[in-house]
């Protein structure tokens, strides 16, 4: 059981749009920022944002992210074939002993 | 190129001990906080725990799962991250990443990862 909570799967067409939700508490969500991983299947994960909304060098701007209390959202415009992987949101938790907490992971799937 | 690569995977019987590396290039590894992540067959990716940099200490912080068990630590010198992994149990089969955060102290995203290696816990 991941302490964030994503949907299992989406779906959708090629150059349609996904959005990936991203559930958390105050502990984590609430009170730090939000990065998303891509990975590829076979692959390691990459980074594609963080610190909420903001993508590293060479991530095209189809990929967006954003946050709203203790939830994030990561959207997935102009949907490609190339982007069927598995997504997953991740923060830090606040605490006495601070650890980083990954949600289940989302399976994109393009139809 | 900014790399990361582990090594030291395999196959390890419960209760022994392995121990992984982490070799970085391409970046000054020092002012980097440096994670291990694990991905065990059909699960999500599971945080194991953190080493901040020197200027921070060097102290880790490690998840529930793991500790007491395993033991992160770094050697700057030779821009290398460690995994001593002990007592291990099955439930610790999994592609091991290491993976580095610009912030040296902690609650930064995971900017590098490497390739991963495989650890399988059998007898």
């Amino acid at each position: 059981q991941s302490v964030l909570t994503q949907p299992p799967s989406v779906s959708a067409a090629p150059g349609q749009k996904v959005t990936i939700s991203c559930s958390g508490s105050t502990s984590d969500i609430g009170n730090n920022y939000v990065s998303w991983y891509q990975q590829l299947p076979g692959t390691a994960p990459r980074l594609l944002i963080y610190e909420n909304t903001n993508r590293p060098s060479g991530i095209p701007d189809r990929f967006s992210g954003s946050k709203s209390g203790t939830s994030a959202t990561l959207g997935i415009t102009g949907l490609q074939t190339g982007d069927e992987a598995d997504y997953y949101c991740g923060a830090w938790s606040s605490g006495l002993n601070a650890v980083y907490v990954f949600g289940g992971g989302t399976k994109v799937t393009v139809l | 190129e900014v790399q990361l690569v582990e090594s030291g995977g395999g196959l390890e019987q419960p209760g022994r001990s392995l121990r992984l590396s982490c070799t970085a290039s391409g970046f000054t590894f020092g002012d980097y906080g440096m994670s291990w992540v694990r991905l065990a067959p059909g699960k999500g990716l599971e945080w194991i725990g953190f080493i901040r940099t020197k200027n921070y200490g060097g102290t880790a912080q490690y998840a529930a799962s793991v500790k007491g068990r395993f033991t992160i630590s770094r050697e700057d010198s030779k821009s290398i991250a460690y995994l001593q992994m002990n007592s291990l149990r099955t439930e610790d089969t999994a592609v091991y990443y290491c993976a580095g955060s610009r912030s040296g102290w902690g609650f930064d995203a995971f900017y590098i990862w490497g390739q991963g290696t495989m650890v399988t816990v059998s007898s």
